[in-house]
């Protein structure tokens, strides 16, 4: 079992660039989530998807989005990046409610 | 939202010392995990453990849901026990809102 694995592991962008972060689930898993973590501070939800649809969302703009495809693998897509989207982006994948496994993290630096 | 709160936020021990870690929730929760954090960023699972006690190896969990906290228990540390310790928590039924971080406790093992 692969479990979950994230791409890219590093990431440079630009000011006011685009980026996508793509996660695939640990097998047998449905409920995709992904969380931003600055340094210091613990992971903040960002949202969730089942069954291809946005389930909840945390607090954030709507420069963050997302999408899953029907294999349960999903992508994150944040726009007009700023420099304060810097971060740690962790995605977690479990069974709908229950134990959530991370992969290794995209680590993402704005300039 | 549901405050998470942990304690102490930084611990430094000498090899072969134990150590409690303490994770207080100001709400109900059906789901609550504890995570290592390596160097690397990468979320290990240590518990899920919305309560009772549990344990593996040398390491041990108890929640008392009714009072709202956890404990982590590391015995007998090692240098490789060094990182970022993270409680989470789910409080919404079905799964949905994602799991809520609390900033973790840095612990530090000198050989």
């Amino acid at each position: 079992d692969a479990g979950v694995t994230q791409s890219p592991t590093h990431l440079i962008k630009t000011r006011g660039q685009q980026v996508t972060l793509r996660c695939s689930p640990k097998s047998g898993h449905d409920t995709v989530s992904w969380y931003q973590q600055a340094l210091g501070q613990g992971p903040q939800f960002i949202f969730q998807y089942y069954e291809e649809e946005e389930r909840q969302r945390g607090n954030f703009p709507d420069r963050f989005s997302g999408h899953q495809f029907p294999n349960y693998s999903s992508e994150l897509n944040v726009n007009a990046l700023l420099l304060g989207d810097s971060a740690l982006y962790l995605c977690a994948s479990s069974l709908w409610g229950a134990e959530a496994f991370f992969g290794q993290g995209t680590r993402l630096t704005v300039v | 939202g549901i405050q998470v709160e942990q304690s102490p936020p930084d611990l430094i021990l000498q090899e072969g010392a134990n150590s409690t870690l303490r994770c207080n929730f100001s709400d109900s929760v059906n789901n609550l995990q504890w995570f290592h954090q390596n160097p690397w960023g990468q979320l290990i699972n240590l518990f899920y453990i919305p309560s009772g006690t549990k344990q593996n190896g040398r390491l041990s969990a108890t929640t008392v849901a009714t009072e709202r906290y956890s404990l982590l228990y590391i015995s007998s540390s090692q240098t490789t026990d060094s990182g970022v310790y993270f409680c989470a928590v789910d409080y919404s039924g079905g799964g949905a809102d994602g799991l809520t971080f609390g900033k973790g406790t840095h612990l530090i093992i000198q050989p």
